[in-house]
């Protein structure tokens, strides 16, 4: 099975530090992304990747920024962390022509005070 | 533009049960369709998905879901509700000139009651 592992389940961080999300596939899929959920609005994407060192942006980039250096790893960067930004993290990944088909992990559910 | 509408925030079913989830898409091409599952502090599953093939899909769990293109419609169902159906969860749409970018409707909280 297809493994999407994100290491920190649950992170307590302050207003304005900087929070780093990292996220690790093992199938050696192409794209990668990074979706936030909310209750009542549903999953909406932030960034996404579908090559080492490329990303795009998705519908609600602002406050974030993402890296891939490498095919299998995957960072959502919090610059400087706002309350609003309080939120259940996923990321997850894809072949490359996946249909939609997503492997998601398990989350990172993040509170900023 | 895409975009998914889930009715209900939640619903209630008593076990054994008809479970009937509803999602109306809108896409100004050929859409592919997802259902997905969210089960307590864990990530999303792929259900179902249609990909333009049969318009009855089927699942895993005894779940599947009719394309019916006539009324924009994706609506998830099951005959006999278990509890351990209890769950969120979500409809979702893409396209072919898009593959990879999937969007997702509010989500619906299907609750069992024994």
């Amino acid at each position: 099975d297809v493994k999407v592992t994100q290491s920190s389940r649950y992170l307590v961080k302050r207003t304005g530090e900087k929070v780093f999300l990292e996220c690790v596939q093992d199938m050696d899929h192409e794209n990668m992304f990074w979706y936030r959920q909310d209750p009542g609005l549903g999953l909406r994407l932030i960034y996404f990747s579908y090559d080492v060192k490329m990303k795009e942006k998705g519908d609600i980039p602002e406050g974030y920024s993402v890296s891939r250096e490498k095919k299998e790893r995957f960072s959502l960067i919090l610059e400087s962390a706002s309350t609003n930004q309080t939120s259940m993290y996923l990321c997850a990944s894809s072949l490359g022509v996946g249909l939609g088909v997503l492997t998601f992990g398990a989350g990172s559910r993040l509170t900023v005070l | 533009a895409q975009s998914v509408t889930q009715l209900g925030s939640h619903v209630s079913v008593s076990e054994g049960a008809l479970v009937l989830l509803r999602c109306n898409y809108s896409s100004s091409v050929p859409p592919y369709l997802f259902w997905y599952v969210q089960y307590p502090n864990q990530g999303l599953q792929l259900l179902l998905k249609y990909t333009s093939a049969a318009t009855l899909v089927k699942g895993i769990n005894g779940f599947e879901a009719e394309f019916k293109k006539s009324e924009t419609s994706f609506h998830l169902t099951k005959p006999s509700a278990h509890m351990s159906d209890a769950a969120e969860y979500f409809c979702a749409v893409s396209h072919r000139d898009s593959s990879y970018k999937l969007i997702f409707g509010s989500g619906t909280r299907l609750l069992v009651r024994p």
